[in-house]
């Protein structure tokens, strides 16, 4: 168990919804990362916070959108679905702030997402 | 459930044997580099990690190795069990930027 939490684990909606993926970080982790993951491609990383800031951005789409809460909860906002955005998402947390996090102390993966939209 | 990356190179080992997964990455700058093993439905997992400076870094049944003259980093996995059974991601890294991963390799042990 990485200690990472995301809800719900899974979500099936129409086009043109909007949808709300939360995540809760390792107890102590200050950083929360977004990662997409469809079939045929890659973890592509999304957007990262740092102890409620936006860090760094990614390949995140305009309707997509996220922030980190007081509590460093994250929440990941997709909105105007397309099925296109039909995939797993995944949330990370690290200790550090910068975009690799610190050495010895990589990205640990909550169980994702996963999104289904018909 | 559905499997990540239906169309992954796959590595076909006997229970036992020793497993080496390959990857080559793409910056010169990269500066630190980890291997993650994501199960079907989870997330991807923590294995090993090795910085720059390092050419071989060993875990426990696990060792990386990193050539930085050819961009290749491989993970060894030693007496590999069922339980190994999973595609392996490496993932490259440098202060500034963000990891970038690799497509993956599955991994699969047979009896």
């Amino acid at each position: 168990d990485s200690g990472v939490t995301q809800t719900p684990k899974h979500l099936i909606t129409a086009t043109g919804q909007r949808v709300t993926l939360r995540c809760s970080p390792r107890s102590g982790d200050l950083s929360v990362y977004w990662y997409q993951q469809s079939l045929d491609q890659g973890l592509q990383f999304l957007i990262q916070y740092y102890n409620g800031e936006e860090r760094a951005k990614g390949n995140i789409l305009e309707r997509f959108s996220a922030q980190q809460f007081p509590d460093l909860h994250s929440e990941l906002n997709l909105s105007s679905l397309e099925l296109g955005d039909s995939a797993l998402y995944f949330c990370a947390s690290s200790v550090g702030g910068g975009p690799i996090g610190s050495y010895n102390s990589p990205l640990h993966f909550g169980n994702g997402t996963r999104l289904t939209v018909t | 459930g559905e499997s990540v990356g239906l169309h992954l190179p796959t590595l076909s080992v006997q229970e036992g044997d020793n497993s080496i997964i390959n990857c080559a990455y793409s910056n010169s700058a990269s500066d630190y580099f980890i291997w993650y093993k994501q199960e079907s439905g989870k997330g991807p997992q923590f294995i090993i990690d090795i910085r720059s400076n390092m050419d071989k870094r060993q875990g426990q049944r696990v060792t990386v190795l990193l050539n930085k003259t050819v961009k290749h980093l491989s993970l060894q996995i030693a007496a590999t069990q069922p339980g190994d059974s999973a595609v392996y991601f490496c993932a490259e890294g440098n202060y500034g930027q963000n990891f970038v991963f690799g497509p993956g390799t599955r991994l699969s042990v047979l009896p």
